[in-house]
């Protein structure tokens, strides 16, 4: 079955640094990989989608990559804020109509 | 970006009682929603599929008869609990997509305590 794997369940780090993420995926690649973030008791937020033919993706502070050969996903947080602190949550998604498969999520801490 | 709108936020009910909650994309047309449910610390976990104008499908294990869901429009979806028990107790939370888009949008969630 196809299986999304955030293994760290938390993470923390020292404001201005990068935070690092990491999402792995099983079996065959997926079309694409998206990342969320979620703050408690609301909803996900759409950050990043990166396609299985893009190495790299770059929004403002936020990078992601997609490394087919490793199986895996990277989300970089650079210059880190206390307000990044949320939880991050990698899916797996495919073309056409199918649902995301998400995994458990890292909460990350940016300690001031 | 595309907002998507639940309603109630937060609810309280009774043993045995229904529960409905509405899932609205307030400015554009979802021809997918999909209903998810997440239980504390853990992650999204998809429930059903629903596609504007046909039955829902469920993912295994889902009781299609306690989870009633109707997508009678492209902008409103809604989810039933019916005869709620305290194991129901859980954070809903809906999405929606374009057809033919990749990007999902989430409602804010609903809090559903059953006593």
């Amino acid at each position: 079955s196809q299986k999304i794997e955030q293994n760290s369940e938390a993470l923390n780090i020292q404001e201005g640094k990068t935070a690092t993420l990491t999402c792995n995926y099983t079996n065959y690649s997926p079309a694409y990989l998206q990342w969320y973030r979620q703050d408690p008791g609301r909803g996900p937020v759409f950050l990043l989608l990166i396609r299985e033919n893009e190495k790299e993706k770059r929004k403002e502070r936020l990078k992601v990559t997609f490394d087919t050969t490793l199986k895996q996903s990277l989300f970089h947080i650079t210059a880190s804020q206390p307000a990044d602190s949320a939880t991050y949550l990698c899916a797996r998604g495919n073309s056409g109509n199918t649902p995301l498969v998400f995994g458990k999520g890292t909460r990350l801490s940016v300690i001031a | 970006g595309a907002v998507v709108s639940q309603h109630p936020s937060r609810v309280i009910c009774k043993s045995g009682t229904s529960v409905k909650i509405e899932c609205r994309s307030l400015d554009f047309q979802a021809t997918t929603m999909f209903w998810y449910r997440q239980f504390p610390k853990q992650s999204l976990m998809l429930m059903a599929t629903s596609n504007e104008g046909s039955k829902a499908t469920y993912e295994q294990g889902v009781e299609k008869d306690k989870f009633l869901i109707n997508h009678a429009s492209l902008t409103l979806s809604t989810l039933t609990v019916t005869s709620a028990h305290p194991e129901d107790s859980s954070f809903y939370i809906c999405s929606a997509r374009v057809h033919g888009d990749n990007e999902q949008f989430f409602g804010p969630g609903t809090r559903l305590t059953v006593l």
